[in-house]
């Protein structure tokens, strides 16, 4: 298995371009989670899916975040419009059943000029 | 709320040597779940072990145990035989509250094998 898939792997954009990572889980997880590490804040969950359908975006910082998960094996986060706070590693993770074992990918490290 | 403490944020050990990291958490709930990642350089996140509250054994996983001590409320790491490719940082972690997936993480310790 390839593992989480994250692209891109680098992004780097100015203060008010739209953002899109992506996220192409593990075949057969029912769970996606989208966290966000920063130096300031360290790794925080953003949002988790089960079975495509968010659970908790209670981390979701402000109305300019967003996530989706169309089918089993995509899912996006946007950001629109993007803040130099913005600029983090963030990372997608999949699992079978809850956060026990879930897998990370490699994270799409952001910066916001 | 649930919390977690890492209160290290760097150790040293030698090649071989066994290290222990510390964990602290505060939780009110009976049933919960800790848990270990490590970071290494290269940026992803890996899953070491995994304690369940009720376990009454210490969880292992090859060289990494955890020392769960749960009247403490600490759930510390153990790495035995430490090796090079053991420096990284390492992150406690756990649910949030008993009935969601949603983790909170501590800040970490950097551990640092040398030679």
């Amino acid at each position: 298995d390839a593992g989480v898939i994250q692209s891109p792997r680098h992004e780097v954009t100015e203060m008010g371009q739209e953002v899109t990572l992506r996220c192409k889980p593990i075949s057969g997880h029912d769970y996606l989670f989208w966290y966000r590490q920063t130096m300031m804040r360290g790794l925080e969950l953003l949002i988790y899916f089960n079975n495509n359908v968010p659970i908790d975006d209670s981390g979701m910082p402000e109305d300019r975040f967003s996530a989706k998960m169309p089918n089993a094996s995509f899912s996006t986060l946007k950001i629109q419009p993007s803040e130099p706070r913005d600029s983090a590693v963030y990372f997608c993770a999949s699992s079978l059943q809850g956060p026990e074992t879930q897998y990370f990918g490699p994270g799409t490290r952001l910066l916001v000029l | 709320a649930q919390k977690i403490t890492q209160t290290q944020p760097g150790m040293f050990v030698q090649e071989k040597e066994a290290v222990t990291l510390d964990c602290t958490y505060d939780t009110s709930d009976q049933s919960y779940g800790l848990f270990w990642y490590k970071q290494p350089s290269s940026g992803e996140m890996i899953f070491l072990i995994y304690q369940g509250s009720y376990d009454e054994q210490n969880a292992t996983e090859g060289r990494y145990s955890l020392n769960f001590q749960k009247a403490r409320k600490s759930a510390n790491l153990v790495i035995s035989a430490s090796q090079l490719g053991d420096s990284a940082m390492y992150f406690c972690a756990m649910r949030e509250t008993y009935n969601t997936d949603k983790l909170i993480f501590g800040t970490g310790t950097r551990l640092q094998v040398f030679p």
